[in-house]
């Protein structure tokens, strides 16, 4: 059982460029997630999905697209990469939302520096 | 909207010695409590977490937790740490449905021979 795999693991970009962080899940979990980590500030919500088909904005979305279009596959789009978004990126999913009582599993981060 | 707060950046701990991490969060109504640890490089485990009844919780690892609603606090506590707790830990809550974690910014926990 593999949970949450992210791709790739470190990357390093240029200003302007685009890429996307992969993020899969073979636990056929209906919600995943992408947060981005920064040091002092926690975790904070990138976007979210409840289910294929389905994204929604989190706390920081500007400057990142989603979409879903399998359960298994939830990947993240930067569309011109900015120094601002160097940050450890971190993909999760729970077979349902906190409020069902489910746990959310996290993926083991993908390091991004813009330079 | 809710929030938490983990007033303590760094702690440093003995080995052996216990050990009380502090949380308090503001949400409106009853909250999903979770505590995370995150090993540098990797990304984070679930200690514990608190949906409803019993107000103790207890988690992997030799953790525990005590929701205070009165206090509006979640604090993680362990009677005995080893080197190999050290990590950072961090505090969330969730409200409920379909909605987003919100999570503390970490207590980076060191413990010392």
């Amino acid at each position: 059982n593999a949970g949450v795999t992210q791709t790739p693991k470190f990357q390093v970009l240029k200003t302007g460029q685009s890429m996307t962080l992969q993020c899969a899940q073979d636990m056929n979990h209906e919600y995943m997630s992408w947060y981005r980590q920064d040091p002092g500030m926690g975790l904070r919500l990138i976007h979210y999905s409840v289910g294929a088909g389905i994204t929604d904005q989190g706390e920081v979305p500007n400057g990142y697209n989603v979409s879903r279009s399998t359960t298994e596959d939830f990947p993240l789009r930067l569309l011109s990469a900015a120094p601002s978004q160097t940050s450890v990126y971190f993909c999760a999913s729970s077979l349902r939302g906190t409020g069902s009582g489910n746990t959310i599993y996290f993926g083991e981060g993908s390091w991004l520096t813009v330079v | 909207a809710q929030s938490v707060t983990q007033p303590d950046i760094h702690i440093t701990v003995s080995e052996g010695a216990s050990l009380e991490l502090r949380c308090n969060y503001s949400y409106g109504a009853t909250p999903y409590l979770f505590w995370y640890v995150q090993s540098p490089g990797q990304g984070l485990q679930l200690l514990l977490k608190y949906f409803s009844g019993d107000t103790l919780v207890q988690g992997i690892k030799g953790f525990e937790a005590e929701f205070k609603r009165s206090q509006s606090s979640f604090n993680l506590r362990k009677p005995s740490v080893h080197w190999s707790d050290a990590a950072e830990y961090f505090c969330a809550v969730g409200a409920g449905g379909n909605e987003k974690l919100t999570f503390g910014t970490g207590t980076r926990l060191t413990i010392i021979p």
